[in-house]
């Protein structure tokens, strides 16, 4: 089983649609969660980091469920722009370093 | 820009021979990491060091790689004797302790 787990999608939808991905971890003890986001042969970049108590940044919506063990991430009114693939990322499994556990990404298609 | 570069941006070179790549994190940043990246999946984490030392390595991390950061500046990769398996996208990231973790846009490496 993988340390974390996405749905490879591809996710299609129209713009302005809502859409959803989920994912979980294997690793109880992981400290920090966020999601990156990856665009076609580039460098994945932080989107936004998750918080317990759940974060809103604009568009985006994060969610952690500890108990068990799962993220979210909800993006409102799609843009063509939001087309990339979504990385759930974990720290671990050591919480040495700061190291990262990534997903295999959630792929977004946003077609007009 | 002052965003973490590496050299070179792509590398092809053929089975059996050595390859070096060379990560440039953003100054002040005292971690550097390296990781992997292959087509469909998530990047997996091979290395990290604070300042000069290395401090973990992943299992991925196999005898023919090594990873040096002689003056807690810029960081190496070297993979010896390549393999056809070693091809990928070799991402490097820095961070300041336990801060967020930004990327370079990666070496991609073929290995014919």
């Amino acid at each position: 089983r993988k340390e974390v787990e996405q749905d490879p999608g591809p996710f299609n939808v129209p713009e302005g649609a809502t859409v959803a991905f989920n994912c979980t971890y294997s690793n109880s003890a992981s400290q920090s969660f966020f999601w990156y986001r990856q665009d076609c042969r580039k460098e994945p970049k932080l989107l936004m980091s998750v918080y317990s108590s759940g974060n809103e940044d604009g568009r985006f919506t994060a969610q952690l469920n500890r108990a068990s063990q799962y993220i979210s991430l909800l993006i409102r009114d799609s843009k063509l722009s939001d087309s990339a693939t979504y990385l759930c990322v974990v720290n671990g499994p050591t919480n040495a370093g700061n190291m990262l556990t990534f997903g295999g990404g959630t792929r977004l298609m946003v077609k007009p | 820009d002052t965003g973490v570069s590496q050299n070179p941006r792509h590398k092809i070179t053929k089975r059996g021979q050595n390859v070096t790549f060379r990560c440039d994190p953003i100054s002040e940043h005292n971690r550097l990491y390296w990781y992997r990246q292959t087509l469909g999946q998530g990047p997996e984490f091979l290395t990290y060091f604070q300042n000069e030392a290395q401090l973990e390595k992943s299992r991925l991390l196999s005898d023919r790689f090594s990873a040096e950061r002689p003056k807690g500046s810029f960081s190496t990769l070297e993979i010896q004797r390549t393999e056809q398996g070693d091809s990928a996208m070799y991402l490097c990231a820095s961070s300041l302790v336990t801060d967020t973790q930004y990327f370079g846009p990666g070496t991609r490496l073929t290995v014919l």
